[in-house]
């Protein structure tokens, strides 16, 4: 089993509609991250949550640590938001004290006009 | 604006050939990572800088190395490519603070071809 989970594993859409993406951790983490990967791109992060929910135009993370689960909202979905939502914990690493990301395996998110 | 640099964005390289990715950073982080991205797959930690300390993830390969000679640049060396080594590598940089969670800020990845 996968540390970080995402579902759906694939997800189309509307032009929109409301969307949510799902992220369960197994880990101790320190922090979470959405990420955002446009096909053949770098990647960007969205946000980097420790509690509560923060909001950034149309998009909306929350998590809840006690449960270990993240969501990810986006309202009024457009073609431009098509693209590989990535959800990535913050785990501690061995050495050094850096911080590693643990990845999952990403929801692609096809929005349709 | 501060910012993640990776060039080139794209680089071919022949089967056994040298080649070098390079990253610089004007965000004064000091911790720097190079990950590895296959095509449909999550991003694999291939190693990090924490300052100049190097630290080596246990399964990357003994054919990739980096070199960080000051705090802005950072350099991964594939020293033969193969062809199982064509993929997206990407930078990242993040801030000091131990458990703070400081956000990764990402490079655009420079995409390899191995031909």
């Amino acid at each position: 089993k996968n540390e970080v989970e995402q579902s759906p594993q694939n997800l189309t859409a509307q032009e929109g509609e409301f969307i949510t993406i799902n992220c369960s951790y197994s880990v101790g983490i320190s922090a979470l991250h959405w990420l955002q990967q446009h096909p053949g791109g770098g990647i960007v992060s969205l946000f980097m949550l420790s509690s509560g929910k923060k909001k950034h135009g149309r998009l909306i993370a929350t998590i809840n640590i006690q449960e270990k689960h993240s969501s990810l909202h986006i309202t009024a979905s457009h073609p431009r938001d098509s693209a590989v939502y990535i959800c990535a914990v913050r785990s501690r690493g061995a050495q050094g004290g850096s911080e590693k990301l643990v990845f999952g395996k990403g929801t692609k998110l096809t929005v349709n006009p | 604006d501060a910012m993640v640099i990776q060039n080139p964005r794209y680089q071919v390289t022949q089967f056994g050939k040298p080649v070098t990715l390079s990253c610089s950073q004007t965000l004064n982080h000091n911790v720097m990572y190079w990950y590895q991205q296959k095509s449909s797959q999550a991003p694999k930690l291939l190693f990090h800088y924490y300052d100049k300390d190097f630290n080596n993830e246990a399964d990357t390969p003994d054919n990739f190395q980096s070199r960080r000679p000051n705090t802005s640049f950072c350099f991964l060396d594939i020293r033969s490519p193969g062809l199982g080594d064509a993929a997206m590598y990407l930078c990242a940089t993040s801030g000091r603070v131990f458990g703070q969670g400081y956000e990764q800020y990402f490079g655009p990845g420079t995409r390899l071809t191995v031909t």
